[in-house]
């Protein structure tokens, strides 16, 4: 099947700094990617999805000031946590998907602001 | 507008006995169902899934659910559970029919526990 990759698995970072998460799919062209946030014991809830050479489109009540994305290739997406805060410490899920219906889906990256 | 609710925040059975996840969904459209499981430190991956076609639907590893409109329900079964199904699942939707146009609606998660 399709493989998408994260980018740190973990990270560790100072409160005030930037944090930047990789989203690669290692062998198909995404077309569309998501990014997702998850809090400990709790669902995901979408934050933006993102076509390849445009603007992202964030959810409601997500910040594109803060939370940073970028889809310049068809196979890698980044999402950066400017000024990160305490906050802001989660896990963050990405998907990818192709020509297809499909949604893959990385391994995450936990996140702690310190 | 859709969501999802995962009736069952904990499940717990013994190894070999039947697996019941419940799972109630609306939506404005006619939706595609989902469920996903979530292994400790690995991505989702997709158990199965339901497009409008046949409304029972097999997917992997021997797990089945059944598309019920007049339920509003897309309930996941397993006749007999396995150690290795201890993980996290959550049942999603999407408001297309495509599945992928937009992005999923998660239920809170059933963290599925197998007793030996």
């Amino acid at each position: 099947g399709a493989v998408v990759s994260q980018h740190p698995s973990r990270v560790i970072c100072k409160s005030g700094t930037s944090v930047k998460i990789e989203c690669r799919s290692l062998d198909f062209q995404a077309t569309t990617m998501f990014w997702y946030r998850q809090f400990p014991k709790q669902s995901l809830m979408l934050m933006a999805t993102s076509n390849e050479g445009s603007k992202a489109t964030y959810e409601q009540g997500v910040e594109k000031d803060k939370f940073l994305i970028n889809h310049a290739s068809l196979t890698l997406s980044t999402l950066t946590v400017t000024s990160a805060h305490p906050e802001d410490s989660s896990f963050y899920i990405c998907s990818a998907k192709g020509q297809g219906w499909e949604q893959y889906f990385g391994p995450g990256t936990r996140l702690t602001v310190t | 507008a859709q969501s999802v609710t995962q009736l069952d925040s904990h499940v717990s059975v013994s190894e070999g006995t039947p697996v019941l996840l419940r799972c109630n969904y609306s939506s404005s459209y006619s939706p595609s169902l989902f469920w996903y499981v979530q292994h400790p430190n690995k991505g989702l991956q997709l158990l199965l899934k339901y497009t409008s076609a046949a409304t029972l639907v097999k997917g992997i590893n021997g797990f089945e659910a059944e598309f019920k409109k007049s339920e509003t329900s897309f309930h996941l079964t397993k006749p007999s559970a396995h150690m290795s199904d201890a993980a996290e699942y959550f049942c999603v939707v999407s408001a297309y029919s495509g599945g992928g146009a937009d992005g999923l609606t998660f239920g809170k998660g059933t963290h599925l526990i197998i007793q030996p």
